[in-house]
């Protein structure tokens, strides 16, 4: 079992859609969890981080953590042809230690 | 956010041979982390490199296959040797981002073709 469980779709939906991205994970131990969304031919961009349980707004992106699930979630509100990328999830113990990913989900938004 | 320079960007390589990935930071950073992306996958951790010490392998991944320099604060080299196809993948360093923690920036990538 991946300690980092991520669906990669592909996900395709029509441009002002609410997107919903979603991870799950087996270590307990796991505190700080990202997101992060890469273009084709980029490297990974962070999007969002946030620390232990609870919600996290930026603009049109939210992200969720529910330790108690191991869960986490990413929402996109009115989605836009310029968010088509691969979204990823990641997380680590502690600061400065390892980054473990999820697969990645590759996003379509058509306009 | 600290900004990487990665390169090449891009590269075709004969199998049997060679390559060293530079990745340049424009900020002194004390962890610099080397990752590999294969086709269709995720990203996985090759080896975390610190400064004036010996790079720390994953499971999986060797010393002699893929040395690592880390000569200052500011830049490494991966060197991916004696390559066969299975190594066509993108060859991505990262640092952890000032200010966040926690969070870590990603250079542009190394594209590896293996032929």
């Amino acid at each position: 079992q991946k300690e980092v469980e991520q669906d990669p779709g592909p996900l395709s939906v029509p441009e002002g859609a609410i997107v919903s991205l979603n991870c799950t994970y087996s270590n307990s131990a796991f505190q700080y969890f990202m997101w992060y969304r890469q273009y084709s031919r980029k490297g990974p961009e962070l999007l969002m981080y946030t620390y232990s349980s609870g919600n996290k707004e930026d603009g049109r992106f939210t992200a969720q953590v529910d330790k108690s699930s191991k869960y986490i979630s990413l929402f996109i509100r009115d989605s836009q042809p310029s968010d088509s990328a691969t979204y990823l999830c990641a997380m680590i113990v502690n600061q400065g230690g390892k980054l473990i990913f999820g697969q990645g989900t590759e996003l379509s938004v058509k306009p | 956010s600290a900004v990487i320079s990665q390169k090449p960007s891009r590269d075709i390589c004969q199998r049997g041979t060679s390559l060293t990935i530079q990745c340049q930071v424009d900020s002194q950073v004390t962890m610099m982390f080397w990752y590999r992306q294969q086709p269709g996958q995720s990203l996985t951790l090759i080896a975390t490199a610190n400064q004036g010490s010996e790079a720390t392998y994953e499971s999986g991944f060797v010393i002699d296959k893929f040395p690592i320099s880390r000569p200052n604060l500011t830049f490494s080299t991966l060197t991916v040797s004696n390559m066969s196809p299975e190594d066509s993948s993108i060859y991505l360093c990262s640092v952890a981002q000032p200010g966040t923690g926690y969070g870590y920036t990603f250079g542009s990538g190394t594209r590896l073709t293996v032929v």
